[in-house]
């Protein structure tokens, strides 16, 4: 069964530092999004990417953040400059055209000290 | 503002016996709504999804009902098994699915099942 696959699963920075977590959506798929799960709370919408440009962003997704669909294949999100607030469990996901279930990495764990 | 509520956090079932999680909406305007499991340490994982202009959906063992006019969803799962021991999340839509939209997620409703 495809999957969408999520690069690392856990990496530890120190506050400040820019962090890049990759994810490889599944191949015939149009819309990409990146999700965040603080530890024990709900899942968080972070931003929408369809036709390679970003097409929602919720007010987390600040200019701290970046998304970038490098080559076709990969999906990236970049954190420029740490915070000890921006650690959690970032989820990729993606779909297909239409109203089709959205399908969701295993997530990267970030930890910021 | 936009939100997704659930009105159980926690609920323990026995096994065998039928589940319903609960969840208020208050976006009127939502056109799609899913309902999601998650296992400790795992991504959401879909369950079952229900459009807006339906208020019934069955699944194997799932089924999600939609009231618009309270505004509420909620998922009941039939003879309830240990596998299913999870959170879950109902989700819905805003924006332009067409064009991306965005899924907002519940709080979660974590569910026990006794041997």
């Amino acid at each position: 069964e495809p999957e969408v696959t999520q690069t690392p699963s856990h990496q530890v920075t120190q506050m400040g530092q820019e962090v890049i977590l990759r994810c490889v959506p599944i191949s015939n798929h149009l819309y990409f999004y990146w999700y965040r799960q603080i530890l024990g709370q709900k899942v968080e919408f972070l931003v929408s990417f369809y036709n390679n440009e970003i097409s929602e962003k919720s007010e987390i997704f600040d200019d701290q953040f970046s998304v970038e669909r490098p080559d076709g294949s990969n999906f990236t999100l970049k954190i420029r400059s740490t915070k000890l607030e921006d650690s959690a469990m970032y989820f990729c996901a993606s779909r297909g055209q239409g109203l089709e279930e959205l399908f969701f990495g295993e997530g990267s764990r970030l930890t910021v000290l | 503002g936009e939100s997704v509520g659930l009105h159980l956090p926690t609920l323990s079932v026995q096994e065998g016996d039928n589940s319903i999680i609960n969840c208020a909406y208050s976006n009127s305007a939502s056109d799609y709504f899913i309902w999601y499991k998650q296992e400790s340490g795992k991504g959401p994982q879909f369950i079952i999804d229900i459009r807006s202009n339906m208020d019934k959906r069955q699944g194997q063992r799932v089924t999600v009902l939609l009231n618009k006019t309270v505004k509420h969803l909620s998922l009941q799962i039939a003879a309830t098994q240990p596998g299913d021991s999870a959170v879950y999340f109902c989700a819905e839509n805003i924006g332009d699915y067409n064009q991306g939209g965005k899924l907002i997620f519940g709080q979660g409703t974590e569910l026990s099942v006794k041997p």
